[in-house]
């Protein structure tokens, strides 16, 4: 199984911060990478697909960056929306795996 | 509009079964992949099954055994049969349509607890 790690687990943040979530894979993955956030109580929501293919409707302020095994998820600039958990996911093979979240916190 | 609905999360005893559903709108089931995912209680995600196109299957080594995904075409619905369940099983489960997009469409989820 391709194992995915990301960094950091927590974030505390301020509206307006430039965020980098990393993820990183055992294993090469090409661009088969896809980052979702999630608020509590909710479904996942897909925001990047394909390593830096921004989901329909999901605002420009979101990028995605990456291949092989190194990726980042970039919010240029932190709105009040934003403060959720957030996971990388690979799907280059079976079993789909995920990272193990990343929180971003109010500072 | 694209939609996925689960049904049939709830309580169940150890060792019990529990069928869940998830019923798909505004695309077809069996011209996707679909996958289950499930959220244990302040955890984080784990993919836990798959039904292909063509109607092969896969499944986490978690679950292998006991869990089995199937589609209904004629109801455009996905299932998850779920035997001989574990305190461990216990989590929000999720189906998603699975492919080039990643899983792009999500349920809102229901909720199994095994007590």
């Amino acid at each position: 199984d391709i194992q995915m790690t990301q960094s950091p687990s927590t974030l505390s943040v301020s509206v307006g911060d430039r965020v980098t979530i990393t993820c990183r894979a055992s294993q090469s993955i090409s661009d088969w990478l896809a980052w979702y956030q999630q608020k509590p109580g909710k479904a996942p929501k897909l925001l990047i697909y394909k390593a830096s293919n921004l989901e329909s409707g999901v605002p420009s302020r979101f990028s995605g960056s990456g291949s092989g095994t190194a990726f980042t998820l970039t919010l240029s600039s932190l709105q009040p929306d934003d403060f959720a958990t957030y996971y990388c996911q690979q799907y280059n093979s079976y079993p789909r795996t995920f990272g193990q979240g990343t929180k971003l916190e109010i500072k | 509009e694209v939609q996925l609905v689960e049904s049939g999360g709830g309580l169940i005893q150890p060792g019990g079964s529990l069928r869940l559903s998830c019923a798909a709108s505004g695309f077809i089931v069996s011209s996707n992949y679909m996958s289950w995912v499930r959220q244990a209680p302040g955890k984080g995600l784990e993919w836990v099954s798959v039904i292909y196109r063509g109607g092969n299957t896969d499944y986490a080594d978690s679950v292998k055994g006991r869990f089995t995904i199937s589609t209904d075409n004629s109801k455009n619905t996905v299932h998850l049969q779920m035997n001989s369940l574990r305190v461990g099983d216990t989590a929000v489960y999720y189906c998603a349509r699975d492919g080039y997009a990643a899983l792009d469409v999500w349920g809102q989820g229901t909720t199994v607890t095994v007590s």
